[in-house]
């Protein structure tokens, strides 16, 4: 059983550009997490996924980014004309939920973001 | 609002210390889950433990250990007999159940464990 991949593991882009990035869940995992965690913090949540349906947006993400998750599988976080604050590591996490939250999550490598 | 406090930054010991790692949480919810990871050097966080809010025993396993406390708020983690594995940065996370929404984690700030040996 594979675990939860991200691609890139690393990007860097100079400021006002667009970034995209990719993240696979565990098959037949339902519910798919985004976190940002900058250094020395520990990960702030973004976004959340129940199948394709977008279900949670934190006040952090601004208008420059937006989560797909098109087919209830794979999702994309794309951040647009990219700032030097958003230097960051983007983590992806993956869970099967019942109902009523508190399961799981398992976590992908990461993401590391370097706006320049 | 909830919150996760994880007041030590950074812990040094040599390798066979015991080693206590505390994490202080605040929520409103009578329902809620705790949880602890591990983020090696590598970056991935590794899942430790979940543990929900109506099961107050203390958990073991293999050198780690864990110590829930409600009256307290607090859910503090023990490896016992430490290596130079052990060497990560360790986060305590809260996970509140309301209204059949999804269980988003809200993180301390984690504590830098450093295991000399």
């Amino acid at each position: 059983d594979t675990g939860v991949s991200q691609d890139p593991r690393h990007k860097i882009t100079k400021r006002g550009q667009n970034v995209t990035f990719r993240c696979d869940p565990i098959s037949e995992h339902n519910r798919l997490y985004w976190y940002r965690q900058t250094l020395g913090q520990g990960p702030e949540f973004l976004t959340y996924f129940q199948n394709e349906a977008q279900l949670e947006k934190s006040r952090l993400l601004s208008d420059r980014f937006s989560a797909e998750r098109p087919k209830g599988s794979f999702s994309t976080l794309e951040i647009q004309r990219t700032e030097q604050g958003d230097s960051a590591m983007y983590l992806c996490a993956s869970s099967l939920a019942p109902a009523g939250g508190g399961e799981t999550q398992y976590f992908g490598p990461g993401t590391r973001l370097l706006v320049l | 609002a909830q919150k996760v406090t994880q007041a030590q930054t950074e812990i040094s010991v040599v390798e066979k210390e015991d080693v206590t790692l505390d994490c202080v949480y605040e929520t409103r919810d009578t329902t809620y889950y705790l949880f602890w990871y591990k983020q090696p050097p590598s970056g991935e966080l590794v899942f430790l433990i979940r543990r929900n809010s109506f099961d107050e025993q203390n958990e073991i396993s293999g050198r780690y250990s864990w110590n829930f406390q409600k009256s307290t708020s607090s859910f503090n983690f023990t490896i016992t007999a430490s290596q130079v594995v052990d060497s990560a940065v360790y986060f305590c996370a809260l996970s509140e159940v309301q209204n059949n929404q999804g269980g988003k984690l809200i993180f301390g700030q984690g504590t830098e464990l450093s295991v000399k040996p």
